[in-house]
């Protein structure tokens, strides 16, 4: 079993239209969580943090379910420059509570916003 | 400006050649990692770093090497080990490897095999 897995998709939607990707993680150790954007050709880049309390920046919100190990990211109102992958990425700590540096990162889930 | 810059930005070798990709971080940060993506595929770690002189193998490791001596480089060899190393390849950075902490990328070096 992978140790973040998300529904690659393809997710293809009208503008204006809500749409939400799930991400799935294996180690419960895991503490830290992420949603990275990452366009064609391009380097990823941080899109939000995820918090257990839930957070939202704008259009996005995100949440995470410590209990079913999993992440999820909402997209309202969605816009054509929202096509892009989304990546989810999580990071572990060790039985000493530091982490061990490593980021692993879900395939990504296509998301095409279409007029 | 700070940030993160990978060279060169497309790279060509031949079959049975080694490759070095640099990798240079202004940003002060500790920990720095090398990433691995094929085509519809996500990013696959290869080797990542939290303090100089110290890395470990990630979960591709095989066909690659690294080094730390500085801070602020991390360049990775691609060795003729590798027997596909055509991807794009990514570099990141991140203040420690802690939690939370937000990963930097560079933009990325293409390697192709003629």
């Amino acid at each position: 079993r992978k140790e973040v897995e998300q529904d690659p998709g393809p997710f293809n939607v009208p503008e204006g239209a809500t749409v939400a990707f799930n991400c799935t993680y294996s180690n419960s150790a895991s503490q830290s969580f992420f949603w990275y954007r990452q366009d064609c050709r391009k380097e990823p880049k941080l899109l939000m943090s995820v918090y257990s309390s839930g957070n939202e920046d704008g259009r996005f919100t995100a949440q995470l379910n410590r209990a079913s190990q999993y992440i999820s990211l909402l997209i309202r109102d969605s816009k054509l420059s929202d096509s892009a992958t989304y990546l989810c990425v999580v990071t572990s700590s060790n039985a000493g509570g530091t982490s061990y540096g490593k980021l692993t990162f879900g395939q990504g889930t296509i998301l095409t916003v279409h007029p | 400006d700070g940030g993160i810059t990978q060279s060169p930005k497309y790279l060509f070798r031949k079959e049975g050649q080694n490759v070095t990709l640099s990798c240079e971080q202004n940003l002060n940060h500790d920990a720095m990692y090398w990433y691995r993506q094929d085509p519809g595929q996500g990013l696959r770690l290869i080797y990542y770093s939290q303090i100089v002189n110290d890395f470990q193998k990630g979960d591709i490791a095989e066909g690659y090497s690294v080094s730390r001596e500085k801070k602020e480089s991390f360049p990775l060899t691609v060795t003729s080990a590798q027997k596909n190393p055509t991807a794009f390849y990514l570099c990141a950075s991140s203040i420690y490897g802690g939690l939370g902490t937000e990963a930097f990328f560079g933009q990325g070096t293409r390697l192709t095999v003629v």
